[in-house]
């Protein structure tokens, strides 16, 4: 079975300061990796994903997530905090044949001015 | 281009009455799928179609039926809703090969509140 843990379900920072949001996932077999945003009242946007390809995936907004295989991690990472980023962040697993997704419960963002 | 789109965006109904979500994308997806989100818990799959005219539970189904007569459509039924089933609904498509096939679309979303 495939699951998804994200540490923290709401995370504050001030507005230029690093963000940080945790995902770690259990898996048997390397899986593929996605980070999804959600802003109120909208459906999910993708943020990045990692397919096997280069550990490090660059993502829309200045976001970058590293797969840690040896941690079982992908974690998502943004130098500089904007106003604009505040939103709900979801991780998601995936390895199947039909593409299932398996969702984290979500990361909160607030950014303070 | 649409995407995926979602019919209605918000729905009131009351214990027992019965209703059908309409999702429809226009990207030739293969997949298609449909979800639930409740605060805490993230998004969890319902059912699922791996192509027209197929169909399959995903980790909570109970309560839920799903049709897909034509590949763009898939459709979620709620035949005796209870209050349980008050939350938001996803769908989303994926297609089957090609540069995006591990990637899910999103459509905005159904508020249902069952009271």
């Amino acid at each position: 079975a495939q699951s998804v843990t994200q540490l923290g379900s709401h995370v504050s920072v001030s507005e230029g300061a690093l963000v940080l949001l945790r995902c770690n996932y259990s898996s048997s077999v390397p899986p593929y990796l996605f980070w999804y945003v959600q802003y109120p009242n909208q459906g999910l946007q993708l943020l990045l994903k990692y397919t096997s390809a280069a550990t490090l995936v660059k993502g829309i907004n200045g976001f970058e997530a590293e797969f840690k295989k040896s941690e079982t991690s992908f974690h998502l990472t943004k130098p500089s905090a904007h106003m604009s980023d505040a939103a709900e962040y979801f991780c998601a697993v995936s390895r199947s044949n039909f593409n299932k997704f398996y969702f984290g419960s979500g990361t909160k963002l607030n950014v303070k001015p | 281009n649409a995407g995926v789109t979602q019919t209605p965006k918000f729905r009131v109904l009351k214990t027992g009455q019965s209703m059908t979500l309409l999702c429809a994308q226009d990207m030739n997806h293969e997949y298609m799928y449909w979800y639930r989100q409740d605060p805490g818990m993230g998004l969890r799959l319902i059912h699922y179609s791996v192509g027209e005219g197929t169909t399959a539970k995903g980790e909570v189904p109970d309560g839920y039926n799903v049709s897909r007569l034509k590949k763009q459509n898939f459709l979620l039924g709620l035949e005796s809703a209870a209050p349980s089933q008050t939350s938001v609904y996803f769908c989303a498509s994926s297609p089957l090969a090609g540069d995006e096939r591990e990637t899910q679309y999103f459509g905005p979303g159904t508020r249902l509140l069952v009271l």
